[in-house]
C-alpha cells in the first residue's frame, strides 16, 4: 500500500499558482519523497524530488515540512498542459517505487 | 536522448491467449521496471531488473507472467494464458544509478509511453 495521503482531486485557474499537498506520516529518516506526473494516455513523468530541504528547478518547487511528515508540491503557473495526475511517493526500503492513485489536477481557463 | 521505447503500442486478444511486450530502456541504465497499470489505478510494479538479475518480483503472478532482461539491456514481459483481469497498460521504466547503491539519483524513473493490452 502507499504510504502517502493526497487529495483525489484539485482544480486550478490558469496561470495561477497550484499547491498540491501530500501527507506521509509515517516517512522514515532516508525516504526521499518524489513528485511525478501523468498525462492523459502518458507514462509517469519525473517531477522533483528532495530529502528535508526545498527543492526549485524549472518544472515545479517542492516545499517540505519540518518534521517531513508532509510536503507541497507548487506550480508557479498552471498552464492547461499542467492538467494530470500528480503522484507523491516515497522510497521504501523494498527498493520500489510504490504508486498510489494520486491527484488528479484540472486546470481551466 | 532517446526515451524508453516500448512495443507494441496496442494490443487485443482473446482470454487464454498469450501476448508478448518489449521494452527497450535508456541507454546505460542499469535499472529496468515494468509497471502494471489498470484503468483508473496508480501503476503497481511487476518486476525490478538491476542488469540483468531480478531484483523483486514479488508481485508477478508468476503462473501466467513472465519477464527477462537478456544481456542486461532489453526485455520482454509474456503473459500466457491471459485473463479478462490483465486488461491494463504495461509501463516499462529504467532509471540510471542502482537502487542498491542508494542515493538520490537511484529513484529517477524515465517511463515509456506503455503498451494498452485488452483481453476479450
Amino acid at each position: 500500500d502507499a504510504k502517502t495521503t493526497q487529495p483525489n482531486s484539485m482544480e486550478s485557474n490558469e496561470e495561477e499558482p497550484v499547491h498540491l499537498p501530500c501527507n506521509h506520516s509515517t516517512i522514515s529518516g532516508t525516504d526521499y519523497i518524489h513528485w511525478y506526473r501523468q498525462l492523459p494516455s502518458q507514462g509517469p513523468e519525473y517531477v522533483i524530488h528532495g530529502l528535508t530541504s526545498n527543492v526549485n528547478n524549472r518544472m515545479a518547487s517542492l516545499a517540505i515540512a519540518e518534521d517531513r511528515k508532509s510536503s507541497t508540491l507548487i506550480l508557479h503557473r498552471a498552464t492547461l498542459r499542467d492538467a494530470a495526475v500528480y503522484y507523491c511517493i516515497l522510497r521504501d526500503s523494498g527498493y520500489a517505487l510504490n504508486f498510489g492513485k494520486g491527484t488528479s489536477l484540472l486546470v481551466t481557463p | 536522448e532517446a526515451g524508453v521505447a516500448q512495443s507494441p503500442r496496442y494490443k487485443i486478444i482473446e482470454k487464454r491467449q498469450s501476448v508478448a511486450f518489449w521494452c527497450n530502456p535508456i541507454s546505460g541504465h542499469a535499472t529496468l521496471y515494468w509497471y502494471q497499470q489498470i484503468l483508473g489505478q496508480g501503476p503497481k510494479l511487476l518486476i525490478q531488473f538491476q542488469n540483468n538479475g531480478v531484483v523483486d518480483d514479488s508481485q508477478l503472478p508468476k503462473d501466467r507472467f513472465s519477464a527477462e532482461r537478456l544481456k542486461g539491456v532489453d526485455s520482454t514481459l509474456k503473459i500466457q494464458p491471459a485473463k479478462l483481469e490483465d486488461s491494463a497498460v504495461y509501463l516499462c521504466a529504467s532509471s540510471l544509478d542502482s537502487i542498491l547503491a542508494g542515493g538520490p539519483r537511484a529513484n529517477v524513473l524515465t517511463f515509456g509511453a506503455g503498451s494498452r493490452l485488452t483481453v476479450l
